[in-house]
């Protein structure tokens, strides 16, 4: 049971290039989600995905897209990247919660990334 | 909306003293409240949860009170230890599904020999 992965685990871009962040997990969690960390905010949520097929927007969702096709996987893409993207990003995972019912997130080891 | 407010430190303190890290939140309806740990170089790990008023969550010597009257939920550990040098993160989460956590910006604790 390997959790929550997330590939690459360090990239250097530059402005306006591309680029996709891979996260998959094996727990059969229907909910995942990505956030980036940067100094001094704490951890924002950039978009969100309830289920295959499902996504929707965070906190901070300007500059991303998602997708969900299959339960496992939900990767982030960058399609022109820019300096203020420069961040530590981390996908977690989790079972949807009941009404009601909140369960804990599970979190990948993050992937940093950085745009000249 | 939802917010959580942390002292941000760095905390230090020497081996073996008593800790204790202060989180406050705001929130609609009944959220779940949680303590992640992030260690040098890591991921974040789940540190101890409440998903209830009064319900005590506790792990590893650590220990936080969901208190709904003062919509707080404290970190404390009585005797801290060398290895418990890490940011700390409160967060929430309501019920329901499809919220995602809402943190605080994290309490970076530094603890001395």
């Amino acid at each position: 049971n390997a959790g929550v992965t997330q590939t690459p685990k360090f990239q250097v871009l530059k402005t306006g290039q591309s680029m996709t962040l891979q996260c998959a997990q094996d727990m059969n969690h229907e909910y995942m989600s990505w956030y980036r960390q940067d100094p001094g905010m704490g951890l924002r949520l950039i978009h969100y995905s309830v289920g295959a097929g499902i996504t929707d927007q965070g906190e901070v969702p300007n500059g991303y897209n998602v997708s969900r096709s299959t339960t496992e996987d939900f990767p982030l893409r960058l399609l022109s990247a820019a300096p203020s993207q420069t961040s530590v990003y981390f996908c977690a995972s989790s079972y949807s919660g009941a009404p009601g019912r909140a369960d804990t997130q599970y979190f990948g080891p993050g992937t940093r990334l950085t745009v000249l | 909306g939802n917010s959580v407010t942390q002292m941000e430190g760095p905390v230090t303190l020497s081996e073996e003293a008593f800790l204790t890290i202060n989180c406050t939140y705001t929130a609609t309806g009944y959220p779940s409240l949680f303590w992640y740990v992030q260690y040098p170089g890591e991921g974040l790990q789940l540190l101890l949860k409440a998903t209830k008023a009064d319900d005590k969550g506790s792990n590893k010597g650590f220990e936080a009170t969901y208190r709904k009257e003062t919509t707080s939920f404290h970190l404390e550990k009585g005797s801290v230890q060398v290895s418990d040098s890490a940011v700390y993160f409160c967060a929430l989460r309501r019920g329901g599904g499809a919220d995602g956590l809402t943190f605080g910006k994290g309490t970076h604790l530094i603890i001395q020999p």
